[in-house]
């Protein structure tokens, strides 16, 4: 079955950086495009990025472009984010999703979900 | 950027209730809309795409409705596992929006 397993959060200092990993199995990951959404304490869902089954597309929230570097290694089946200059509005749970379209074709919807991985930015 | 405003943000029912949650878009989107489900402390999960389609699995007291600026979600019969919280989102466009969330609690 699908399974998506992020990785790679943690205490992290203002304005340090942070990479997220997002491992993945049990569907073909170089055809599907990847997502990052976010949840901070309390709140409702952000989108933050998704990425193309073959990395040539990528697109940001505004909050974090600039900011935020989504990337994938179709060989390792595996999703990133790296995050740089942290502040305390990044604190959330992160967590990455499979689109459902395949190789770029069809609207893509989030069709399966990690468990997420906590990123709390402290000094 | 679209955005999808939830209405009510907070619903008190009973099991066995139907409710019905409201998703009003900023401008036209088809139906490319999403609904989801978030139980407390756990991930979001797919239950309506495409504004009307049941995602496989997704039992049939849940269904959506709606087509450019306004979409329902609407849950029959409510039993004791629905009372979460539901987001909409939008795949019109980028970038892709979420609701702000309804909380589903128990009266």
């Amino acid at each position: 079955q699908v399974q998506l397993v992020e990785s790679g959060g943690g205490v992290v200092q203002p304005g340090r950086s942070l990479r997220l990993s997002c491992t993945t199995s049990g569907f073909t990951f170089s055809n599907h495009g990847m997502h990052w959404v976010r949840q901070a304490p309390g709140k409702g869902l952000e989108w933050l990025a998704l990425i193309w089954y073959d990395g040539s597309k990528k697109f940001y929230a505004d909050s974090v472009k600039g900011r935020f570097t989504i990337s994938r290694d179709n060989s390792r089946n595996t999703l990133f984010l790296q995050m740089s200059s942290l502040t305390a509005d990044d604190t959330a749970v992160f967590f990455c999703a499979r689109d459902n379209s395949i190789r770029g074709i069809g609207i893509g919807y989030l069709y399966n979900w990690g468990q997420g991985t906590p990123v709390t930015v402290s000094a | 950027d679209i955005q999808l405003t939830q209405s009510p943000s907070f619903l008190s029912a009973s099991v066995g209730d139907r409710v019905t949650i409201t998703c009003r878009a900023s401008q036209a989107i088809s139906s490319y809309l999403a609904w989801f489900q978030q139980e407390s402390g756990k991930a979001p999960r797919l239950l309506i795409y495409a504004a009307s389609t049941l995602q496989s699995g997704v039992p049939s007291r849940f269904s959506g409705s709606g087509f450019g600026t306004e979409f329902t979600l609407t849950i029959d019969s409510l039993q004791p596992e629905d009372f979460a919280t539901y987001y909409c989102q939008q795949v019109h466009s980028y970038p892709r929006t979420f609701g702000q969330g309804t909380k589903l609690e128990i009266k």
